[in-house]
């Protein structure tokens, strides 16, 4: 596609509910990651793909936060049994087409954002 | 890990002034840093990024300096308009590394006024 694609734009659960969010990257791009954006600040790094295989889960916040990637394209994020903290936008970006040295350029998405009540 | 602290989290200028916004990460074997611009509601997307082996870098109205020693970096926007307002993240990575995550800083709100 011309650019990263997720969805929903928009999820609102209630405290305990399960939720996932999708992710299309750029296609032909080896490298995607997940990142967590709380209101008023950067985004913090959560977990990287590349391909099918989930190189760096470093940065999920407990074991109710799951990433898959299957088929080294689409991906979801699954959060299990939703707090409020986990109230955040979540960006997904992608680089790197296959044969093509890494630039350093991630393209985000438009993000998920996540309210949990 | 890395931590990368940015400053000032807001900042406003008149049309036409400069803007500094800079930043500081802590660690030493990074040497990658893109910053990138958010507009509300939107995307971040890169402006600019500057490697570890120069010292500045330029594209038009936007620079970015880098002092390695003192683990600093800075973007320098001039004569701004009001269509620079925006968030500012500046980041760190190790470049060529097992996975080039970035690290971000915690955003500049730039408001420029017309």
């Amino acid at each position: 596609g011309a650019g990263v694609s997720q969805s929903p734009r928009y999820k609102v659960a209630k405290r305990g509910q399960d939720v996932a969010l999708r992710c299309d990257p750029i296609s032909g791009h080896v490298s995607l990651f997940w990142y967590q954006q709380a209101l008023g600040q950067g985004p913090e790094f959560l977990t990287y793909f590349q391909n099918e295989a989930q190189l760096d889960k470093s940065g999920l916040p407990s074991d109710r936060f799951f990433a898959e990637r299957p088929e080294g394209s689409v991906s979801t994020l699954k959060i299990q049994r939703t707090q409020q903290e986990d109230s955040a936008v979540y960006l997904c970006a992608s680089t790197t087409p296959r044969d093509r040295v890494y630039t350093g350029e991630l393209f985000f998405g438009e993000g998920s954002r996540l309210t949990v009540l | 890990g890395e931590n990368v602290e940015q400053h000032p989290s807001t900042l406003s200028v008149q049309e036409g002034d400069s803007a500094v916004i800079k930043c500081t990460y802590s660690d030493s074997a990074s040497n990658y840093f893109p910053w990138y611009k958010q507009e509300l509601g939107k995307r971040p997307q890169l402006i600019i990024d500057i490697r570890s082996n120069v010292g500045e870098k330029k594209d038009q109205r936007i620079a970015v300096t880098l002092n390695k020693t003192a683990k600093h970096f800075s973007l320098h926007i001039t004569e701004t308009q009001p269509e620079d307002s925006a968030v500012y993240f500046c980041a760190a990575s190790r470049y060529g590394g097992a996975t080039n995550k970035l690290i971000f800083g915690t955003g500049t709100l730039l408001a420029v006024q017309p």
